[in-house]
């Protein structure tokens, strides 16, 4: 069982809606971060939170929008989504946001856009 | 130049080693990581190195790090059904103090 919990599990979605994938973690970590994993490929990093504070935006386009609302949760909210956007979405963290610490991941939310 | 590189695909045994390999360009690495995912779920932190190291050993996976030639492996004894699945390979460079590069990732199939 992952100590990283992702809601919701699966999401399907109109190109026109607005959504929020969510993330909670409860070690005490002070780093959090978004990935998107495409299928067959290894996931590439969108957003690092270090201390509630964005500190790594990987040029992700203005669509996904990320919120901290405190140290344990992560939102990353959609709007006017594309279908080129459906993945799985993944939530980790980690102690600092160092590198010392490893990652830990929760199992996802896999989107699909229509 | 990120480049981590894996092999596609591994099929083995039930009960037979496994050797996942795992090359990399970065040399100024500090620590590299071993990832399984299952079908359907996030990514389960199977062990780490510190690019300080050379081996590391955790009940059956064995982690093996070459820094010279920027090789990494995962070997995995007395491989299970259970084992199944997709192992990423991913570094953490000191040019990016919290960025993980993944590799391609290697499907293990394990038959019996």
């Amino acid at each position: 069982d992952t100590e990283v919990t992702q809601t919701p599990k699966h999401l399907v979605m109109g190109m026109t809606n607005k959504k929020s994938l969510k993330c909670e973690q409860h070690m005490g970590h002070r780093a959090m971060y978004w990935y998107k994993q495409k299928a067959k490929k290894p996931p590439e990093l969108m957003f690092v939170y270090s201390y509630e504070k964005l500190s790594i935006n990987e040029s992700v386009p203005s669509r996904f929008s990320p919120e901290c609302p405190n140290s344990s949760l992560l939102n990353l909210h959609l709007h006017a989504l594309q279908p080129e956007d459906s993945a799985l979405y993944l939530c980790a963290s980690s102690q600092d946001g160092l590198g010392s610490q490893p990652q830990h991941f929760g199992d996802g939310t896999r989107l699909s856009i229509l | 130049g990120e480049d981590v590189e894996q092999s596609l695909f591994l099929s083995v045994r039930e009960g037979d080693s496994s050797v996942i390999n795992c090359t990399y360009t970065d040399s100024s690495s500090t620590y590299l990581y071993w990832y399984k995912q299952e079908p359907g779920a996030g990514l389960q932190l199977l062990t780490y190195i510190f690019s300080n190291m050379d081996m590391k050993q955790d009940q059956r996976l064995t982690v093996l790090l070459n820094k010279k030639d920027k090789h990494l492996s995962l070997r995995i004894a007395d491989t299970q059904t259970g084992d199944s699945a997709i192992y990423f390979c991913a570094e953490r460079n000191q040019g990016n103090t919290d960025k993980l590069i993944f590799g391609t990732g290697t499907r293990l199939q394990v038959f019996p």
